[in-house]
């Protein structure tokens, strides 16, 4: 059975510094995987996913994401954070291409605070 | 931008009694998908569907819960008989063939 592990619960950064959210799954063959967003009383929005092809992933709001098979990670940056990325991150990992009928395991949410 | 429209985003009912979720999905997806997240914890998957029948489900989704698509364009969540661990988000998801799945804003389900 596929899982996630989000290690961190909290993570509060200043405005404007790097941000870095750590992502592992645990998947018997190649996953397909996923970053989602959560705005406070919003729903997921997808942020970046990786299928195959190159490992850096590129999303939406300047996150990208690196998928490293050896480290079983696929962790999630941005190079200078605002006021406005504060929210909880979802990392879920898909058995097949994210659509068909695979439902998504996701992780249990790293929960990012922004200070200024 | 087309989305996934979830109504009502706040349902509050008692024990025992049977709650119905709409959502309509994004015009030209094939795949259907429910989610809940109770509060504090994560989002889990309940099941998924296809060609008007179920594809994939979860062990939370039990026989008090079941989906339907009554017409083209909606599709629909019913739990039978409410229990208070019932209570949570409850997310509507739609995709593509071979495509990532788009969420709906959701309905916060209370069980009183």
């Amino acid at each position: 059975a596929q899982s996630v592990t989000q290690p961190d619960i909290h993570i509060t950064v200043s405005e404007g510094a790097s941000l870095e959210l750590r992502c592992n799954y645990s998947y018997g063959a190649t996953p397909y995987l996923f970053w989602y967003v959560q705005s406070p009383g919003q729903g997921l929005q997808l942020l970046l996913k990786y299928f195959s092809g190159d490992t850096l992933v590129q999303g939406i709001k300047g996150f990208e994401a690196e998928f490293k098979r050896s480290q079983s990670s696929f962790n999630l940056r941005k190079p200078s954070v605002h006021w406005s990325d504060a929210a909880e991150y979802f990392c879920a990992v898909g058995a097949g291409s994210g659509g068909g009928a695979d439902g998504l395991t996701f992780g249990k949410g790293t929960h990012l605070i922004i200070q200024p | 931008e087309p989305e996934v429209t979830q109504t009502p985003s706040h349902q509050v009912t008692q024990m025992g009694q049977e709650v119905i979720l709409r959502c309509v999905p994004i015009s030209n997806h094939l795949y259907f998908y429910w989610y809940r997240q109770i509060l504090g914890q994560k989002v889990e998957f309940l099941v998924s569907f296809y060609n008007n029948e179920i594809s994939e489900k979860s062990e939370i989704f039990d026989d008090q819960f079941s989906v339907e698509r009554p017409d083209g364009s909606n599709f629909t969540l019913k739990i039978r008989s409410t229990k208070l661990e019932d209570s949570a988000m409850y997310f509507c998801a739609s995709s593509e063939a071979a495509s990532w799945q788009y969420f709906g804003p959701g309905t916060r389900l209370t069980v009183t």
